[in-house]
């Protein structure tokens, strides 16, 4: 099956932690997005990356980083200076965030609850 | 602050009729989507339409956009109980990078 995989689907965080989450696409898309979605609420972006080893900050970008190593994966860290971090956060791939018109192909999510 | 605005942020109907939803945005866009959410669920893409057209059909789903009011809406043809989701309009007026709505929630009852 293509598509995009998040892991894991519920996470639980104590203050002062640092968490990490995964996102890996098979779809060969070069592009890879992370969003936050508070609820009742739209997405807002994270970071964004449009090839490998190469990222850059979204609209809400503080308390967060990422990577991009490889093609296929842009896990996603959630730092104890993000001060409020309980949200559920969605992982997004398109083929080239150049070309113009590209949909996002959305993971699943993982729902991220500070205890 | 969020590109687009849906309106209205709530809508319940009964199954077999239309539902309407619109989205207005403020800056000049690529192109306008559409995305459908389940209730925890990722965002699945409906519909795209780029600044030159005005009309986009795909099944029972029909999208208008103006660019000169900057709004659009989306129509959702007989209506069935499944259609029952979350509905984001996202505008493209940065290389792909989208700025999501905050959204619609549609009921649809049996």
């Amino acid at each position: 099956d293509g598509g995009i995989t998040q892991s894991p689907k519920y996470l639980f965080r104590k203050e002062g932690q640092n968490v990490t989450l995964s996102c890996e696409q098979n779809l060969n898309h070069d592009a890879m997005y992370w969003y936050r979605q508070d609820p009742g609420q739209g997405l807002r972006l994270i970071y964004y990356s449009q090839i490998v080893n190469d990222f850059q900050k979204g609209d809400i970008a503080e308390g967060y980083s990422v990577s991009r190593e490889k093609k296929e994966s842009f896990p996603l860290t959630v730092t104890s200076a993000q001060k409020n971090p309980t949200a559920f956060y969605l992982c997004a791939s398109s083929t080239s965030a150049k070309r113009q018109g590209s949909e996002q192909f959305f993971g699943p999510g993982t729902r991220l609850t500070v205890l | 602050s969020q590109q687009g605005e849906e309106d209205p942020q709530a809508l319940s109907i009964q199954e077999g009729e239309n539902a309407t939803m619109n989205c207005s945005y403020k800056t000049s866009i690529n192109n306008l989507q559409w995305y459908r959410q389940n209730s925890g669920r990722g965002l699945v893409h409906l519909i795209l339409i780029r600044s030159n057209e005005r009309e986009k059909h795909s099944g029972r789903l029909r999208v208008t956009l103006d660019t000169s009011k900057k709004s659009s809406s989306l129509l959702i043809t007989a209506s069935r109980a499944a259609d029952t989701a979350s509905y984001f309009c996202a505008t493209d007026a940065r290389q792909n990078m989208l700025t999501f709505g905050g959204g619609t929630r549609l009921m649809v009852k049996p």
